[in-house]
């Protein structure tokens, strides 16, 4: 099993600053099949990027994705009220699924 | 709308069993493998089954083998996780998600999710 670990835990910026979460897998994700979701209080996930760096279908262009093989980053160029959020990567590449355990984006 | 809806959850005593259905609408189900991820309150996402499009292969985590059945109805346009020897541990919310955006991509990250439904175990 693919352990993703994520980091910071929280990360406390104001809207408007650049935000840069980072998911470390254990050992290598398959094909680069890593997804980064935003999750927000009493909502389900919402999918941003696949394939470690395709954005999903209406994402804004301020959210991007990065890395290969164990070391991924999610950068959110400029915070807007509503990123404030937990954001989730996973790896959909082998079985099983594993996410991260999530970093809180929170207001400072 | 193109839509997952989750149902038949709610309190249950440990032991006991629940079903969960996960109605999928205006978008062609029986092309889409799926899966159940659940979140126990104030806790992070977790995987806990799959099943592939016509339902002939399905896969659990270790922690759920041998209790939970997902199954799915394409009839129906319905997925199904039959939840037996439930315990506390298992209280949750369970989201049932769609591998693939459905926008003619070949990704199978979970490109759709329903509301969820929670399940709590608790005597």
């Amino acid at each position: 099993e693919i352990v993703l670990t994520q980091s910071p835990g929280t990360l406390s910026l104001s809207p408007g600053e650049r935000a840069i979460l980072s998911c470390r897998a254990s050992q290598s994700v398959s094909s680069n099949f890593l997804a980064w979701y935003q999750q927000k209080p009493g909502q389900a996930p919402r999918l941003l990027i696949d394939g470690a760096s395709s954005r999903a279908t209406g994402i804004p262009d301020r959210f991007s994705g990065s890395g290969s093989g164990t070391d991924f980053t999610l950068t959110i160029s400029r915070l807007e009220p509503e990123d404030f959020a937990v954001y989730y990567c996973q790896q959909y590449g082998s079985a099983p699924r594993t996410f991260g355990q999530g970093t809180k984006v929170e207001i400072k | 709308e193109v839509q997952l809806v989750e149902s038949g959850g709610g309190l249950v005593q440990p032991g006991g069993s629940l079903r969960l259905s996960c109605a999928a609408s205006r978008f062609t189900f029986s092309s889409f493998w799926m899966h159940w991820v659940r979140q126990a309150p104030g806790q992070g996402l977790v995987w806990v089954s799959r099943i592939n499009s016509d339902g002939s292969n399905t896969y659990y985590a270790d922690s759920v083998k041998g209790r939970f059945t997902i199954s799915r109805d394409n009839a129906k346009n319905t997925l199904y996780l039959q939840m037996n020897s439930l315990r506390v541990e298992d209280t949750a919310m369970y989201y049932c998600a769609r591998a693939g955006r459905g926008d003619g991509s070949l990704s199978t990250a979970f490109g759709m999710w329903g509301q969820g439904t929670m399940v709590t175990v608790s005597s």
